[in-house]
């Protein structure tokens, strides 16, 4: 079945550093990619997504590519901030499935 | 309001009672889901539905009810409680027929403990 990896937490860096976290797939077709966060008390919301290869999903500075040869989709940002922390999950939306599989989120703290 | 709503947000309740947790949206999206969030375990799902009438099993299925009678209304029942079902529960839907409707809209969780 459809399987979602993603880089353990939890993630800690200081305001204005650069964030990776790592994001590959396991799923048969041509699966749609997801980016969610969760700030604390919150349910998840959107933050970007891409339905093809080569797609770049983009929101609020963060970034995402979908590699179909490494099967990868890496959430990247240039410059953190404190209100960036929150939990990130990356997902993936089979077709004609509905339902969505999701990594096991990694958490981010931004110190000031 | 517009959106994906749930009742109660918070919920205390002991071994073996029933409760029911509910979820509401105003979009008429066709699929809605069930997850629990617990930590070291991500979002596992429910159960989902794919339109009224329709519902099936997710990941974790035991131990919980759901019913969809109208399209709006998903609840999930915990027929007798336990304490292993402490956690936190959130609804999404979404709507494949639509542009964007691979994206799943989340409610804002219900925190249940069961004692």
């Amino acid at each position: 079945g459809d399987s979602v990896t993603q880089m353990e937490g939890p993630v800690t860096l200081s305001e204005e550093a650069f964030l990776t976290i790592n994001c590959t797939y396991t799923a048969t077709g041509y699966p749609s990619l997801f980016w969610y966060v969760q700030y604390p008390g919150e349910g998840l919301q959107l933050l970007l997504k891409a339905t093809k290869a080569d797609d770049k999903g983009s929101n609020k500075g963060f970034e995402a590519t979908y590699r179909k040869e490494t099967t990868s989709f890496h959430l990247e940002k240039g410059s953190v901030q404190v209100s960036d922390s929150a939990v990130y999950f990356c997902a993936l939306t089979n077709t004609n499935a509905g339902k969505s599989t999701f990594g096991d989120g990694t958490t981010l703290t931004v110190k000031p | 309001d517009a959106g994906i709503t749930q009742s109660p947000r918070y919920k205390i309740t002991e071994t073996g009672r029933q409760v029911t947790l509910m979820c509401h949206q105003t979009w008429s999206h066709s699929y809605m889901f069930w997850y629990r969030q617990d930590l070291g375990h991500g979002l596992r799902l429910i159960y989902y539905s794919a339109a009224a009438d329709i519902t099936d099993k997710g990941e974790v299925p035991d131990g919980y009810v759901v019913s969809r009678s109208k399209t709006e209304n998903f609840p999930l029942t915990l027929e007798s409680a336990t304490r292993s079902q402490t956690s936190v529960y959130f609804c999404a839907s979404s709507d494949p027929g639509l542009a964007r409707g691979d994206t799943q809209y989340f409610g804002p969780g219900t925190r249940l403990t069961v004692l």
